[in-house]
C-alpha cells in the first residue's frame, strides 16, 4: 500500500518554464489537495478536489491549475514558473467528512 | 470563513514536562473537525489527533490530548511528559462539513524540547 506518491522530489526550474507535479494514491480517496508550504506561513490550501471530474480553488491559487480525471490522479500544473513559486508542495488525500489527510512527501521546487 | 490561529511561533520545554499548544478557530459551521499534525525536520507530516465538533469527550491518542472548549473556539494540544523527539513543528487544522469541504491549515508552532 504506497499511500499517498509524489513526484518528482526535486525540481529546479526557469522563470517562464511550465511542469506538472504529479500526486496519485491508491487509497481509493475522494478527497485530494495541494498545499505548499512557505517559512512563517504554515501550509496555504493551492486547490483541491472533492472526487472525480470536481475541483475548487483554494486559499492562493493563481498561477496554479489542477483536473481530476480519474479517482487516483490529482496533478498540479504551473503554466509559466515564477520565482513567488519556489516552495515545498504537499499533496493530500482523505476521505470525506470527519477524517484527516494522509500527506506525501512532498516536492521541493526551486525557481530561478 | 474558516481561519486557524496558533499564536505561539515557538516554544522551548523541558523534557517530561507536559506542554500545551494553543490553536483557536473561527467558522459559521456547526459541523467541523479539528486536526493537529507534527511535522518534524525530515519534512513529513504525522497525523496525530481528531476532534469532531459534535464530541463530547476530549480526544485522546497515548501521551496527546486534544482540549477542546467548542465556546470559547479553541483546540489546545496538549503532550503529556514531553520528549526530545517531540522537537517539531506543529499543525492546527480545521475541516468544515458541507460543500465546501477543504481543510486549513494554522501557521504553525515550533516545539523545541530541551534536555
Amino acid at each position: 500500500n504506497a499511500g499517498v506518491t509524489q513526484t518528482p522530489k526535486f525540481q529546479v526550474l526557469k522563470t517562464g518554464q511550465s511542469m506538472t507535479l504529479q500526486c496519485a494514491q491508491d487509497m481509493n480517496h475522494e478527497y485530494m489537495s495541494w498545499y505548499r508550504q512557505d517559512p512563517g506561513m504554515g501550509l496555504r490550501l493551492i486547490h483541491y478536489s472533492v472526487g472525480a471530474g470536481i475541483t475548487d480553488q483554494g486559499e492562493v491559487p493563481n498561477g496554479y491549475n489542477v483536473s481530476r480525471s480519474t479517482t487516483e490522479d490529482f496533478p498540479l500544473r504551473l503554466l509559466s514558473a515564477a520565482p513567488s513559486q519556489t516552495s515545498v508542495y504537499f499533496c493530500a488525500s482523505s476521505k470525506k467528512a470527519g477524517t484527516h489527510n494522509t500527506f506525501g512527501s512532498g516536492t521541493r521546487l526551486t525557481v530561478v | 470563513a474558516q481561519k486557524i490561529t496558533q499564536t505561539q511561533p515557538g516554544m522551548f520545554v523541558q523534557e517530561k514536562e507536559a506542554v500545551t499548544l494553543d490553536c483557536t478557530y473561527d467558522t459559521s459551521d456547526q459541523s467541523y473537525g479539528l486536526f493537529w499534525y507534527k511535522q518534524p525536520s525530515s519534512g513529513e507530516m504525522i497525523f496525530l489527533i481528531y476532534q469532531g465538533s459534535y464530541d463530547e469527550q476530549n480526544a485522546t491518542e497515548g501521551r496527546y490530548s486534544l482540549n477542546f472548549q467548542k465556546a470559547r473556539k479553541s483546540a489546545n494540544l496538549v503532550i503529556s511528559a514531553s520528549q526530545l523527539g517531540d522537537s517539531a513543528m506543529y499543525f492546527c487544522a480545521m475541516r468544515e462539513g458541507g460543500r465546501d469541504d477543504k481543510i486549513i491549515f494554522g501557521k504553525g508552532t515550533r516545539l523545541h524540547i530541551l534536555p
